[in-house]
């Protein structure tokens, strides 16, 4: 079946220094890709997305990787602050346009 | 623009009660989705709507039944809740369309406890 999936359920970083959160993804027909940022108590917010005929695409600080090679897609955040404390999920719409999420990996900052 | 809203936030039942949740969209969005959220997993689709009048089966139906009668409100049912329906519940919208189009734009959530 469908899935996507995230390599680890935690990452901790130091304030200021540089994340990496991880997915992979089974369907080789998904054709976009969106990364939610969910802090807690609240609903999942939308960060940024990724067409399956890109392989990179940044925002504000942050960018995302598309590798459809391996079905590897990551976000990469730059200078993690504070803020940038919650749960990170990665879905794919496979043109249904019904996002299949994967657990989530909980990013945790350390001054 | 208060985006999506649910009601009510916290809520406790008893095993065989009945509720209904309620989500209001005020970006006058097309589709509306149910989710629930369980500790340690992502969201799993309940039940969505591509319109008013409309709704469709998710990944996890069984147990929850929904109404779309206005285009701004989608309601999810409990007709008699259990303890494995014990989650966190979200709502979403979005427009139709492909890609960015289709970016769905989240509540707060709803915790549910079923004693």
């Amino acid at each position: 079946g469908e899935s996507v999936g995230l390599h680890l359920p935690t990452l901790s970083v130091q304030e200021g220094d540089n994340s990496i959160i991880n997915c992979a993804y089974s369907n080789s027909a998904s054709d976009y890709f969106i990364w939610y940022k969910q802090e807690s108590g609240k609903g999942p917010q939308f960060i940024i997305d990724i067409r399956s005929n890109m392989d990179k695409r940044q925002g504000q600080r942050v960018t995302v990787l598309l590798n459809k090679t391996v079905k590897h897609l990551s976000l990469q955040i730059a200078a993690t602050q504070p803020g940038d404390s919650a749960v990170y999920f990665c879905a794919d719409i496979t043109g249904a346009q019904k996002l299949v999420f994967g657990q989530g990996t909980r990013l945790t900052i350390n001054p | 623009n208060a985006g999506v809203t649910q009601t009510p936030k916290f809520r406790v039942l008893k095993t065989g009660q009945s509720m209904t949740l309620l989500c209001a969209q005020d970006m006058n969005h097309e589709y509306m989705y149910w989710y629930r959220q369980d500790p340690g997993m992502g969201l799993r689709l309940i039940h969505y709507s591509v319109g008013e009048g409309t709704t469709a089966k998710g990944e996890v139906p069984d147990g929850y039944n929904v109404s779309r009668l206005k285009k701004q409100n989608f309601l999810l049912g409990l007709e008699s809740a259990a303890p494995s329906q014990t989650s966190v519940y979200f709502c979403a919208s979005s427009y139709p369309g492909q890609g960015i189009k289709n970016i769905q734009y989240f509540g707060a959530g709803t915790r549910l406890s079923v004693l």
